[in-house]
């Protein structure tokens, strides 16, 4: 069972519209990441939201982290063929004395000219 | 600031050959992370290391994936034998501690023939 649930799996969307892609979990998480990976690369983080309820803005991305803190959404405005990308959640989970960085499976997201 | 480094880019290899992944994280960076990522899949955690010390490998198939950090820098790490299910891109990624930002190299892509 994964712990990071999103959706949806894949979108293929037109330049210029607007999207929105959900990070799930049935356990409540202190903070959560975004990243987003490009074809060739490794992942780069967006952003981190730490308090329920908490929007944050970067550009045209608004990340907003839910009430009760157990899940995140990301809403993109007017998507440009740059955005296109695999678009992960992820979050620092105990493992014994450490803190393990698990990834959900991702939203594959295609922006066509 | 150079980023997290690894090679090879590419690597074809026939199944029950072995295969070496090397990894140079960021400097001054405590925390480094071996991840597999299928096609199309979100990064799955392999290995942590603090320092030169491993604090998390429950998901290393130890059978025939192993991984060392001699000296808290460089790491390796290795699959013998190779079996086509390990068709992968293998991702390094470095943090100053396992609660900050992750930095990710470009990966290794292994095809197992």
């Amino acid at each position: 069972t994964q712990l990071l649930e999103q959706s949806p799996q894949f979108l293929s969307i037109q330049e210029g519209e607007n999207l929105t892609v959900y990070c799930n979990s049935s356990s409540v998480f202190s903070s959560l990441q975004w990243y987003r990976q490009e074809p060739g690369e490794g992942p780069v983080l967006l952003v981190t939201v730490v308090t329920g309820g908490e929007v944050k803005k970067l550009k045209r991305l608004t990340f907003q982290f839910g009430d009760a803190r157990k899940d995140s959404s990301l809403h993109i405005t007017a998507a440009q063929p740059g955005d296109t990308g695999l678009y992960l959640c992820a979050l620092h989970i105990s493992s014994g004395s450490a803190r393990q960085l698990t990834f959900g499976s991702g939203t594959q997201l295609t922006v066509l000219p | 600031e150079a980023g997290v480094a690894q090679s090879p880019r590419y690597k074809i290899i026939e199944k029950r050959q072995s295969v070496a992944f090397w990894c140079n994280p960021i400097s001054g960076h405590a925390t480094l992370y071996w991840y597999q990522q299928i096609l199309g899949q979100g990064p799955k955690l392999l290995i942590q290391f603090q320092n030169n010390g491993v604090v998390d490998d429950s998901q290393l198939p130890k059978d025939r994936f192993s991984a060392e950090r001699l000296k808290g820098v460089d790491s390796t790490l290795k699959i013998q034998p190779a079996k086509l299910e390990d068709s992968a891109v293998y991702l390094c990624a470095s943090s100053f501690t396992g609660l900050t930002e992750a930095f990710f190299g470009q990966g290794t892509r292994l095809t197992v023939v």
